[in-house]
């Protein structure tokens, strides 16, 4: 079965520190990887994904995330973090199944950021 | 629209009332997915759909909670004799299924609120 482990529910860095968010998923296949950001008060946005080919791939903001696939990982990382990087951050993890795609949604890390 | 939107977009109601929550998808998505956040919760799964039929509903918490979609486009979530406990924000998703390159990318409306006296 599918699962996803993100380290960490609430993450504090400072304003131009690095942002670090981890991400650990089990599949028996390789997977389709997401990062989701909401944030306060809003829906959930795509962050950026991993489908095939390149395995770092760059999302919006400045965020970026690299598929290891032996090390069964996705963590999203940014080298500098601004206050408007405030939000919940949530892996996910797809796979396709004959009905469509099963996803699996982490349980969200939250990140601060410190002026 | 553009988008994936719902309807309302907060609901209070009284304990032991039915609520209808709505969703509609944006065109050409067939696949839509039901979600609850509790307040400082992740997401926590209820029901997919592809096309109008519901392949998984391994999510839904008790037999008060039902959901059917019609033409293939709008949903709608119905929550019968609700209870405190069931106050969250219920959010939909919908994406391309099988049909793309995606990989299931779900694309989510902005919530219904829902808050039970």
């Amino acid at each position: 079965a599918q699962s996803v482990t993100q380290l960490g529910s609430h993450v504090s860095v400072s304003e131009g520190a690095l942002v670090l968010l981890r991400c650990n998923y089990s599949s028996s296949v390789p997977p389709y990887l997401f990062w989701y950001v909401q944030y306060p008060n809003q829906g959930l946005q795509l962050l950026l994904k991993y489908t095939t080919g390149a395995t770092l791939v760059k999302g919006i903001n400045g965020f970026e995330a690299e598929f290891k696939k032996s090390e069964t990982s996705f963590h999203l990382t940014k080298p500098s973090a601004h206050m408007s990087d405030a939000a919940e951050y949530f892996c996910a993890v797809s796979l396709r199944n004959t009905g469509g795609f099963k996803t699996i949604f982490g349980a969200g890390t939250r990140l601060f950021v410190k002026a | 629209g553009a988008g994936v939107s719902q309807s309302p977009s907060n609901k209070v109601t009284e304990k032991g009332k039915d609520v209808e929550l709505r969703c509609d998808p944006i065109s050409g998505h067939t696949a839509l997915y039901w979600y609850r956040q509790s307040l400082g919760q992740g997401l926590e799964f209820l029901i997919y759909f592809q096309g109008n039929s519901a392949p998984d509903k391994s999510g839904l918490p008790s037999d008060r909670f039902s959901a059917e979609r019609t033409g293939g486009s709008v949903s709608t979530l119905t929550i019968q004799r609700t209870q405190q406990e069931d106050s969250a924000v219920y959010l939909c998703a919908s994406s391309l299924g099988l049909v793309g390159s995606g990989g299931g990318e779900q694309f989510f409306g902005p919530g219904t609120r829902l808050t039970v006296l």
